[in-house]
């Protein structure tokens, strides 16, 4: 059974980089059958799709966030990772790591159990 | 961008009651849509994918529609299990939208 580990400080300083991994087991991650995402959710708020990697390293990101984003994938390591660049407390929230099929009608799943990220001043 | 807007925001309802969720996009999309079930403290758990295709393991009493830009998830008989929030999630060009979400309280 696949599972997603999410890993990484739990506090970062404004103006600072936010650095998580998400590490896979119970399956590869150099697959050319999935994508690999990050989600956040701030709290008591909605879903935010962050963006998404490709085992061959393509990107997608979310135009919100393209100027300060960066994922990275690892399949030695069967892992891929995130920065998020000059944080803000509105960066504050819970980040998620997810898999999702390259076929367009799929949807996320499975999801790692989050951690939490806090900006502070 | 497609924005994706769920109505209501907020549902409450009673064990064996029939709720229906909207999901309504800004523009004319394709069935790309997911919808999703979260309990507090929990990651989201996929219920529904390409509209109305159901994950393995969800109860039927979960279902999904599309009309045109409106998309429709269906719980048939409330169960108390089925007390959360839903997402929907909308996929295009590559790009990810998830709704704002409808959270489902018991009356």
């Amino acid at each position: 059974q696949l599972q997603l580990q999410e890993s990484g400080p739990g506090l970062v300083r404004s103006s600072e980089t936010l650095s998580l991994t998400c590490t896979v087991s119970g399956g590869s991650i150099n697959s050319d059958t999935y994508y690999w995402g990050w989600i956040r959710q701030s709290p008591g708020k909605g879903l935010e799709w962050i963006g998404s990697i490709y085992y061959t390293g393509d990107t997608y990101y979310n135009p919100s966030f393209k100027s300060r984003i960066t994922m990275s994938i690892d399949t030695s390591k069967n892992r891929f990772s995130l920065r998020l660049s000059s944080v803000t407390a509105a960066d504050t929230a819970v980040y998620y790591c997810a898999r999702r099929r390259i076929e367009l009608w799929a949807g996320f799943d499975p999801w790692g159990q989050g951690s939490l990220v806090t900006v502070s001043s | 961008d497609i924005q994706l807007t769920q109505s209501p925001s907020f549902l409450s309802a009673s064990v064996g009651d029939r709720v229906t969720i909207t999901c309504r996009a800004s523009q004319v999309v394709t069935s790309y849509l997911a919808w999703y079930q979260q309990k507090p403290g929990k990651a989201p758990n996929l219920l529904i994918y390409g509209a109305s295709t159901l994950q393995t393991g969800v109860p039927s009493r979960f279902s999904g529609s599309r009309s045109g830009t409106e998309f429709t998830l269906t719980i048939s008989s409330l169960q108390p299990e089925d007390f959360a929030t839903y997402y929907c999630q909308q996929l295009n060009s590559y790009l990810i939208a998830f709704g704002q979400g409808t959270r489902l309280e018991i009356k």
